[in-house]
């Protein structure tokens, strides 16, 4: 599959904690984008990031790039409860195909 | 609100009967695309559009039609419905197909029995 995955599938953590998410791929990237999805809604857009950036930040969120091991992260800092929700890579790749991976779902308890 | 706006949010289906998902966009956005959302699945494309009059396929385009004859409308259609159709539908916008994130509309879940 082309897709990569996201790890872990589910992660729960404390209020005030930090999430990390990992996205994983196989074919080369032109792009690789985070999205977030609450619970029976649409997915809403987080970070896009290059090909040839390692690192991108918006507020509480960080995005790393690591092309040589075909891999990405996302962090969230002092998590809130209303980060709970369903967190997507999507990468497009050198052969402009883009693609979803099946997520992560995260839980913050308060 | 801007954005992306699709109807029904929820439908259901006998076998066999068609109909049109509706998806507009007032954003100017070029780039439309449909997806389908299955458990454990993620999101799958199906047809997708880089400009009025121009539409192709994705990964699951069969049982499934499109047409763009606007910048801001993106239907889909379904021929003959079947249970495997059951799935949760987004429609997404976007001014690129590669270099700008994507814009989602609240989704419409679709039930075939």
């Amino acid at each position: 599959s082309q897709q990569g995955e996201e790890d872990p599938q589910a992660l729960s953590i404390q209020e005030g904690e930090n999430a990390t998410m990992n996205c994983s791929y196989k074919t080369s990237i032109n792009n690789l984008q985070w999205y977030r999805q609450n619970s029976g809604r649409g997915l809403v857009h987080l970070i896009l990031i290059r090909s040839n950036e390692r690192e991108k930040h918006s507020g509480r969120l960080r995005v790393t790039l690591d092309t040589s091991k075909k891999s990405s992260s996302l962090l969230i800092t002092a998590s809130r409860a209303a980060d709970t929700a369903s967190y997507f890579c999507a990468k497009f790749d050198a052969l402009d195909q883009f693609y979803f991976g099946t997520g992560t779902s995260l839980t913050v308890i308060p | 609100n801007a954005g992306v706006t699709q109807t029904p949010k929820f439908q259901v289906l006998k076998t066999g009967q068609s109909m049109t998902l509706q998806c507009a966009q007032d954003m100017n956005h070029e780039y439309m695309s449909w997806y389908r959302q299955d458990p454990g699945m993620g999101l799958r494309l199906i047809h997708y559009s880089v400009g009025a009059g121009i539409t192709d396929q994705g990964e699951v385009p069969n049982g499934y039609n499109v047409s763009r004859s606007t910048t801001e409308d993106f239907p889909l259609r379904l021929l003959s419905a079947a249970p495997s159709q059951t799935s949760v539908y987004f429609c997404a916008s976007s001014y690129s197909r590669a270099r700008w994130g994507y814009t989602f509309g609240s989704g419409t879940r679709l039930t075939v029995v």
